[in-house]
């Protein structure tokens, strides 16, 4: 069965430093998803993405973060200057080709800000 | 704004022990409902959706949820719990018009064998 996969599983870095969080999605899935869980909490949408451009976004997805899918295949998640509070767990989704689809999710990222 | 109520924290039952997992949704539209389960380290797998027709409808591993709209509710069942049940769940509402889910805080279950 396909799955979505992301790279690291974990990651830790300074504050201050940029991350970029990868995801590749299912192959002919055309929504692309970013949602973060900080421990302890729900988990939130952040970002959608779809004909290569942002479709939707929530308040937390400000100007620090950005997404790309620079080659058709890999979807990512940068975020410039990182901050404690951004420390979660980020999962990548991905759908097919309409709303009645499920969404898919990869194992997630951890991301440590120290 | 959209919402989704998770009521119970951390649930402890015993093994073949019947389950109901609240959940209740605030939004205005037509609404799409999912259940997903999350075990450690994985990514969150679906385990049953609503989309329209029958408001009983049946997932994997002999789930089943019951959506009632005048209640705003989408409770998830099992009849007989096992010990590989104990995981956390997660009620979702597709809320935006991208499709994306709002997720409610999640209901860890225990089942002690």
């Amino acid at each position: 069965e396909p799955e979505v996969t992301q790279t690291p599983s974990h990651q830790v870095t300074q504050m201050g430093q940029e991350v970029i969080l990868r995801c590749v999605p299912i192959s002919n899935h055309l929504y692309f998803y970013w949602y973060r869980q900080i421990l302890g909490q729900k988990v939130e949408f952040l970002v959608s993405f779809y004909n290569n451009e942002i479709s939707e976004k929530s308040e937390i997805f400000d100007d620090q973060f950005s997404v790309e899918r620079p080659d058709g295949s890999n979807f990512t998640l940068k975020i410039r200057s990182t901050k404690l509070e951004d420390s979660a767990m980020y999962f990548c989704a991905s759908m097919g080709r309409g709303f009645t689809d499920t969404q898919y999710f990869g194992p997630g990222t951890r991301l440590t800000v120290l | 704004a959209q919402s989704v109520s998770q009521h119970n924290h951390h649930v402890i039952l015993s093994e073949a022990a019947s389950l109901e997992l609240g959940c209740n949704y605030s939004y205005g539209g037509t609404v799409n409902l999912f259940w997903y389960v999350q075990y450690p380290g994985q990514h969150l797998q679906l385990l049953l959706k609503y989309f329209s027709g029958d408001p009983l409808v049946k997932g994997i591993k002999g789930f089943e949820a019951e959506f009632i709209k005048s209640k705003f509710s989408f409770n998830l069942r099992k009849p007989s719990v096992q010990w590989s049940d104990t995981v956390e769940y997660f009620c979702a509402v597709r809320g935006g018009s991208q499709g994306n889910l709002i997720f409610g805080k999640g209901t860890k279950l225990s089942v002690k064998p």
